[in-house]
């Protein structure tokens, strides 16, 4: 079975710009949560989506949002860029009911020129 | 709110070396407990997790983890350590309820270089 994917790998962005990332969850997973990696920080918890709603937002700005689709696939959106969004963004997945844990894709590194 | 340490930034062992990576998070309710490993250039992957039940959790490549409700920690132990674990190690914790069972908050990280 394929893994959680995560499009695209890499991405070059400039200060002010907008950009979508994508994130395909693990087959009957129906829970999909997005983290930022900083360089040589642990992930932080943007977002967590369960049937196309939002269950959980971390301590991120307004400028970052996202959704779920009904296939359970989730974009992650981030407007307005600034430098210090730069960072490996993480996408995870779980099935449904509580001690499921969170299976993560190969993440998109995003870099703001 | 959460939130979770990790002893060491940066840990070098010898090959055979005993390891033992400290963790602590802050909450006063029922958590589940995981640690994750992230070789060098791949995603982060599950090494074991804790839910409930016996508090001493075997993971996988020869991992152990022992949760301690009373000092709120879930130290990772490996006896005789390999070149192959090298790698970044994190620990990580979510609060136990229907609302926020997946939102996962994850310690700093402890870098875990081992020399052949």
């Amino acid at each position: 079975d394929a893994g959680v994917t995560q499009s695209p790998t890499h991405l070059i962005k400039t200060r002010g710009q907008q950009v979508t990332l994508r994130c395909s969850p693990i087959s009957g997973h129906k829970s999909v949560s997005w983290y930022q990696q900083v360089l040589g920080q642990g992930p932080q918890f943007i977002f967590q989506y369960y049937e196309k709603e939002e269950r959980g937002r971390g301590n991120f700005p307004d400028r970052f949002s996202a959704r779920q689709f009904p296939n359970y696939s989730s974009e992650l959106n981030v407007n307005a860029l600034l430098l210090g969004d730069s960072a490996l963004y993480l996408c995870a997945s779980s099935s449904v009911g509580q001690n499921q844990p969170q299976h993560f894709g190969d993440g998109t590194r995003l870099s703001i020129l | 709110a959460q939130s979770v340490s990790q002893h060491n930034h940066h840990v070098i062992l010898s090959e055979a070396a005993s390891l033992e990576l400290g963790c602590n998070y802050s909450y006063g309710g029922t958590v589940n407990l995981f640690w994750y490993v992230q070789y060098p250039g791949q995603h982060l992957q599950l090494l074991l997790k804790y839910f409930s039940g016996d508090p001493l959790v075997k993971g996988i490549k020869g991992f152990e983890a022992e949760f301690i409700k009373s000092k709120f920690s879930f130290n990772l132990r490996k006896p005789s350590v390999q070149w192959s674990d090298t790698a970044e190690y994190f620990c990580a914790v979510n609060a136990r309820n229907s609302l926020s069972y997946d939102k996962v908050i994850f310690g700093p990280g402890t870098s875990l270089s081992v020399i052949p």
